[in-house]
C-alpha cells in the first residue's frame, strides 16, 4: 500500500527561520496532501497538491512535488511559536478513490 | 457548513469491557467516513472506512469492529477490550479521497 515516509522525524528551530519538511512516497499517486496535528488533537488538511501540479502555494506554507523521485516537500517561511505541531504526508492510490495513507510525521518546534 | 462530532474526548477501560466511540458528521450527504488510530508518537494507522450505510471495509484485522447505521454516523465498537486497543482514535469525513476533516480524537486507555 501507499506510504509516506516524513523526514526529519523532528525538527527545532527559531521563531522567524523556514521549516522544511520532506515525504517521499512508494508508487505513483494521484495526489499528496499535507496535514498538521496539534498535540491531542485531531488532523488539519493544510495543502492537496495534484501529481500534474510541481508547486504550490497557501499562505506561508509551499508545497513542492517531486514525482520523477516520488517525493514532496513542506516550507514554512517565517515560523512562528504556534506553528509547533507535527506534520504529516498523505497519499491515496492513482485513481485517487482508496482512503489516505498516512506517513509518521514530522515534529516540528518552534522556539519563540 | 460541514461539521464533524467524535465522542467521548477520553475515555478509560478496563480489559474485557466493550467499546463504542461514535462519530457524526452533519451538514453533508453521503460522505466517505474513516476511523483511524494513532499510538503516541506514531502515524496513523487505518482502521475502517465506509462509502455508504451498511459498507463497511476492514484494514487490519483485530478486536475491533464498525458500523454506519445512518448515512452520517460512524460507529467504533468492540465487545472485549485489549490492553493493545489503547490509542488514540480518530474519525475523518471526506466528499471524496480530497481533503479530509478529523473529528477532535477520542484518547482510550485499557487499564
Amino acid at each position: 500500500s501507499q506510504q509516506g515516509e516524513e523526514d526529519p522525524q523532528a525538527l527545532s528551530i527559531q521563531e522567524g527561520e523556514n521549516a522544511t519538511m520532506n515525504c517521499s512516497y512508494k508508487t505513483s499517486i494521484n495526489n499528496l496532501q499535507w496535514y498538521r496535528q496539534n498535540s491531542g488533537r485531531g488532523l488539519v488538511h493544510l495543502i492537496l497538491i495534484r501529481s500534474n501540479e510541481r508547486e504550490k502555494h497557501s499562505g506561508r506554507l509551499r508545497v513542492t512535488l517531486d514525482t520523477s523521485k516520488k517525493s514532496s516537500s513542506l516550507l514554512i517561511t517565517a515560523s512562528r511559536a504556534a506553528d509547533t505541531a507535527s506534520y504529516f504526508c498523505a497519499t491515496p492510490d492513482y485513481s485517487g478513490n482508496t482512503p489516505l495513507v498516512f506517513g509518521k510525521g514530522t515534529r516540528l518546534s518552534v522556539i519563540a | 457548513s460541514q461539521t464533524i462530532h467524535q465522542w467521548p474526548a477520553t475515555l478509560v477501560q478496563p480489559v474485557g469491557s466493550p467499546l463504542s466511540l461514535e462519530c457524526t458528521v452533519e451538514g453533508t450527504s453521503n460522505p466517505n467516513l474513516y476511523w483511524y488510530r494513532q499510538a503516541a508518537g506514531r502515524g496513523l494507522q487505518l482502521l475502517f472506512y465506509s462509502v455508504g450505510i451498511g459498507q463497511i471495509s476492514s484494514e487490519v484485522p483485530q478486536n475491533l469492529s464498525a458500523s454506519r447505521p445512518q448515512d452520517r454516523q460512524f460507529i467504533l465498537s468492540s465487545k472485549k477490550l485489549l490492553l493493545s486497543d489503547s490509542g488514540f482514535y480518530l474519525c475523518a469525513w471526506a466528499p471524496d479521497s480530497y481533503g479530509y476533516t478529523f473529528g477532535s480524537g477520542t484518547r482510550l486507555t485499557v487499564v
